[in-house]
């Protein structure tokens, strides 16, 4: 299989700080890996895609300075959010993306998610 | 730009059967997902269409008609474990996947 974590599972925060979320891919190597947020009952917007010794590319909106991403490995990459506020507040999920020539499609593996609350 | 449209809620009873439709206008189309979401989790891979017809996997199949811009998913036999989102995506290239609004699908007794 293909397996994804993400750490942490949850974090609480106070708002002006700083919160890092890691996101692995456990057992194959990610040359791309990708960045969600999730509000209450709505649907996954992607933020970012970001790939492993490059810049990111953000989505439109989406402030770069803000959500810091680094993929520094093939098998790990961080968003770190920056002075969060409470509408930061949100569910981000993060996907590892792989080439496979066993399907017709490059695969995307989802992480668990990060349930981030800022006070 | 892109625009993905499901229904915001369903609802069903136990054993029936359900069709959640999607349909999309999108900039590039390299085939379509359908996930599972429950509560405070990731989505789950369910299927994937990139040709016109119907897929199916057990309970669960997908339909595509690309001169439309339409897909479905169609539950059947439906259990209590199936109430959960389901998120319609499309693959629009560069690795990209552009998700839909989600259906949140409740199944009752």
């Amino acid at each position: 299989g293909a397996v994804v974590s993400q750490h942490p599972s949850w974090v609480i925060c106070k708002s002006g700080t700083s919160v890092k979320i890691e996101c692995r891919s456990l057992d194959f190597q990610a040359t791309t890996m990708f960045w969600y947020r999730q509000f209450p009952k709505q649907s996954l917007m992607l933020m970012a895609t970001s790939n492993e010794g490059s810049k990111a590319t953000y989505e439109q909106g989406v402030e770069k300075d803000k959500f810091l991403i680094n993929h520094a490995s093939l098998t790990l990459s961080t968003l770190t959010v920056t002075s969060a506020h409470p509408e930061d507040s949100s569910f981000y999920i993060c996907s590892a993306g792989r080439t496979s020539g066993r399907v017709s499609y490059n695969e995307q593996f989802f992480g668990p998610g990060t349930r981030l609350t800022v006070l | 730009g892109q625009n993905i449209d499901q229904p915001t809620e369903m609802t069903a009873t136990e054993g029936a059967i359900v069709q959640i439709n999607c349909t999309y206008q999108t900039s590039g189309f390299n085939g379509l997902f359908w996930y599972q979401q429950h509560a405070g989790e990731a989505p789950t891979f369910l299927s994937y269409n990139v040709l016109d017809g119907l897929e199916e996997k057990g309970r669960f199949s997908s339909f595509l008609s690309r001169s439309k811009g339409y897909s479905y998913l169609l539950l059947k036999e439906l259990q209590m474990k199936d109430s959960a989102s389901y998120l319609c995506a499309v693959y629009t290239g560069f690795q990209k996947l552009v998700f839909g609004t989600g259906t949140r699908l409740l199944v009752s007794p």
